[in-house]
């Protein structure tokens, strides 16, 4: 089954203790993205990636790093969680270049204490 | 400076009429508009799109219809079902993909 899987899909974690969501598709998709949603702001980006070793910042991107060595995998990256990260987060990934018709996750619900 | 605006946060309808959801929009580079449909706790699932060029896009139940001239792009659904009930995002394209902050649509018995 075509698939992005993200884990975990909850996670509670304290300030400044490093963390990382993972994000795999299966689907040879060339580009892949990460948002975080949050009551109010609706899907906000915060990094992207057109192909591997290539990422660029989403609108925001402050507190998160990504990497992506291989096609299907592209994990963001908390160095230092604040509580402001606190968020549900979705990893998508697409065929098209410029992201048309995104395969979304299930989501990581993330609360930092 | 929020370049998609669904200013109706939510919007209820009786099932079995016709469910519009409205999209406002500033960025003029835009070339394709997207609808996503969002059920609680899953991730939003592709629903219909429409190139910058087209005015109407049919597909069943959904048709969105565009007018360029005042920005602005809207969902029908007819006719609403329960399964409808959902968080409906507006999106625009141009180098990215930019979203709305959602319209929560409830489908009355």
């Amino acid at each position: 089954e075509a698939q992005v899987t993200q884990n975990p899909r909850y996670l509670i974690t304290v300030t400044g203790k490093k963390l990382t969501v993972t994000c795999s598709q299966n689907m040879n998709h060339e580009y892949m993205s990460w948002y975080r949603q949050d009551p109010g702001l609706g899907l906000r980006q915060i990094y992207y990636s057109m192909n591997v070793e290539v990422t660029d910042k989403g609108d925001v991107p402050e507190g998160y790093k990504v990497s992506r060595k291989e096609k299907r995998n592209f994990p963001l990256i908390l160095e230092s969680p604040s509580p402001n990260q606190t968020s549900l987060y979705f990893c998508a990934s697409s065929s098209d270049k410029n992201f048309y018709g995104y395969t979304f996750g299930s989501g990581t619900r993330l609360t930092v204490v | 400076d929020q370049q998609v605006k669904q200013n109706s946060p939510s919007l209820s309808v009786q099932e079995g009429r016709i469910s519009i959801l409205n999209c406002d929009y500033t960025n003029s580079m835009f070339d394709y508009f997207l609808w996503y449909k969002k059920y609680p706790a899953e991730g939003p699932t592709f629903l219909i799109s429409i190139s910058s060029i087209k005015d109407k896009n049919e597909d069943g139940r959904f048709t969105v219809f565009l007018n360029k001239s005042a920005k602005h792009l809207s969902l029908h659904i007819v006719p609403s079902q329960p399964g409808d009930s959902a968080v409906y995002f507006c999106a625009g394209r141009d180098d990215k993909i930019i979203f709305g902050k959602g319209t929560r649509l409830h489908i009355l018995p």
